[in-house]
């Protein structure tokens, strides 16, 4: 089955930046475009950014514009987010997701746990 | 594009039926409208998709329907590991947005 896996999340304070990457593995990375879904604690989904399959496309969520950057690296099957200015409404678990269908999100990863907080 | 989901929560027995809604403020384009199952501690899972699809290995006691503005999910009869959390979310227009959940719940 189809795997994403992010790497560990952490505890950043406010205006602070961190860097979440999501590796993949089984399937072919480089077809697919990718992206992240987030979920702050005992709320709902919010998608947050995507990146086309080649990299050559990204999409931000307005709460998000300007302050994150989304990557990737296909030869490494490897999807990165670069957060910076990170508010205490940025705390969430974050999601690797895989993209099929435009904006359908059709595989998850685990997630990572991002706090913002002094 | 808005989507209200009802009711919140859910409080059913297994082997009882259960019907949740998804309300779109404007219609869903294709009807590309989809659900997915959240357990406590998991990510969510996708089980629906095209409004009626069902995904690889989703039992097919889980069931969509709808199109336009008003989307439900049927599970036929409820399985102790289908107690979870259900989301829509509409993937026809940008940005794509989900519903604030309903909870199953016994």
């Amino acid at each position: 089955e189809e795997q994403l896996l992010e790497s560990e999340g952490g505890l950043v304070q406010p205006g602070g930046s961190l860097r979440l990457s999501c590796s993949a593995s089984v399937f072919t990375f480089k077809n697919y475009a990718m992206g992240w879904v987030r979920q702050a604690p005992g709320k709902g989904l919010e998608w947050v950014s995507a990146i086309s399959y080649g990299g050559g496309t990204t999409y931000y969520a307005d709460s998000v514009k300007g302050r994150f950057t989304i990557s990737r690296d296909n030869s490494n099957n490897t999807l990165s987010l670069h957060m910076n200015s990170l508010r205490v409404e940025d705390t969430a678990v974050y999601f690797c997701v895989r993209l099929t269908w435009g904006w359908l999100f059709d595989y998850w990863g685990r997630g990572a746990l991002v706090t913002v907080s002094s | 594009i808005v989507l209200t989901q009802s009711p919140g929560t859910l409080s059913l027995s297994p082997g009882e039926r259960a019907s949740l809604s998804c309300r779109a403020s404007q219609s869903v384009s294709n009807n590309y409208l989809a659900w997915y199952q959240q357990r406590p501690g998991q990510a969510p899972r996708l089980l629906i998709f095209g409004a009626s699809a069902r995904a690889s290995g989703i039992p097919a006691r889980f069931s969509g329907s709808g199109s336009g503005t008003d989307f439900t999910l049927t599970i036929s009869r409820l399985e102790p590991e289908d107690f979870a959390v259900f989301y829509c979310q509409q993937y026809g227009s940008s940005p794509p947005t989900f519903g604030g959940g309903t909870k199953v719940e016994i």
